[in-house]
C-alpha cells in the first residue's frame, strides 16, 4: 500500500487560508469516507483534527475544515494563526481492511 | 482523563525481539478497537496494526506482517505489540492510538535497532 500523496510544504501569512491536498486511489480515498487528518507540532504526538472527511472533534477550531472530491481529500485552514505551524497528515481506510497515511505536509506561517 | 501510555521501547540488536505495551485509562478500553502507528526519525507516520475490541480480529501492514503481532488484555486495559526479527528499518517512535480514527494517541516509545 503506497502512502497517500501530500505536498511537502505550504505557506501562508497570518489570517490567510491554506489548503493541503491528499491524493490516493479508488482503493482508498476515492471509495471510502473514512479520511482523517492529524496535526503534529514538533516533538509532540499527532492530534486528530478531522474525521470522516469533514467532521471536527470537540475542541478543534472551526477554521479547520475538510472535504473530498474523487480520489483527493483536502484540509483547509482558514484564518491561519502562528500556532497552526506544524506537520499535517491525512489517513484513509483501504480496500485491504488496512489504513494508510499521507506523506505529510509542513505548514509554515510567514 | 483519557490517556494512553506506551512502554517497553529501547535499544535492541538486529534480529532481536521486543514487546511494547500500552496502558489505557479514562475510558472503557474493551469498547474500542486499538492501533499501533510508528514514525521513523524525521519521517512520516506509518500505520502498523489494529485489533478489534474483543481481540478476535487483527490486521498488520505488509511491512511487518509475519514479524509483528498485536494483542490485548481487556482485563488489564492493555495493548501489546510483539516485535520479532527486528531490522534497522524498524527504528522509530511507536505510538498506540485509540480506535481506527486514532482519536487519542500516547506519547510514544522509542525503539532503536542497532548493533
Amino acid at each position: 500500500q503506497s502512502a497517500l500523496t501530500q505536498p511537502p510544504s505550504v505557506s501562508g501569512s497570518p489570517g490567510q487560508s491554506v489548503t493541503i491536498s491528499c491524493t490516493g486511489t479508488s482503493s482508498d480515498v476515492g471509495n471510502y469516507n473514512r479520511v482523517t487528518w492529524y496535526q503534529q507540532p514538533p516533538g509532540t504526538a499527532p492530534k486528530l483534527i478531522i474525521y470522516e472527511v469533514s467532521n471536527r472533534p470537540s475542541g478543534v477550531p472551526e477554521r479547520f475544515s475538510g472535504s473530498k472530491s474523487g480520489n483527493t481529500a483536502s484540509l483547509t485552514i482558514s484564518g491561519l494563526q502562528a500556532e497552526d505551524e506544524a506537520d499535517y497528515y491525512c489517513s484513509s481506510y483501504t480496500r485491504s481492511n488496512t489504513y494508510v497515511f499521507g506523506t505529510g505536509t509542513t505548514v509554515n506561517v510567514l | 482523563q483519557v490517556q494512553l501510555v506506551e512502554s517497553g521501547g529501547g535499544l535492541v540488536k538486529p534480529g532481536g525481539s521486543l514487546r511494547l505495551s500500552c496502558a489505557a485509562s479514562g475510558f472503557t478500553f474493551s469498547d474500542y478497537y486499538m492501533s499501533w502507528i510508528r514514525q521513523a526519525p524525521g519521517k512520516g507516520l506509518e500505520w502498523i496494526s489494529y485489533i478489534s475490541d474483543n481481540g478476535r480480529t487483527t490486521y498488520h501492514a505488509d511491512s511487518v506482517k509475519g514479524r509483528f503481532t498485536i494483542s490485548r488484555d481487556n482485563a488489564k486495559n492493555s495493548l501489546y505489540l510483539q516485535m520479532n526479527s527486528l531490522t534497522a528499518g524498524d527504528t522509530a517512535v511507536y505510538y498506540c492510538a485509540r480506535a481506527v480514527t486514532f482519536d487519542i494517541w500516547g506519547q510514544g516509545t522509542m525503539v532503536t535497532v542497532s548493533s
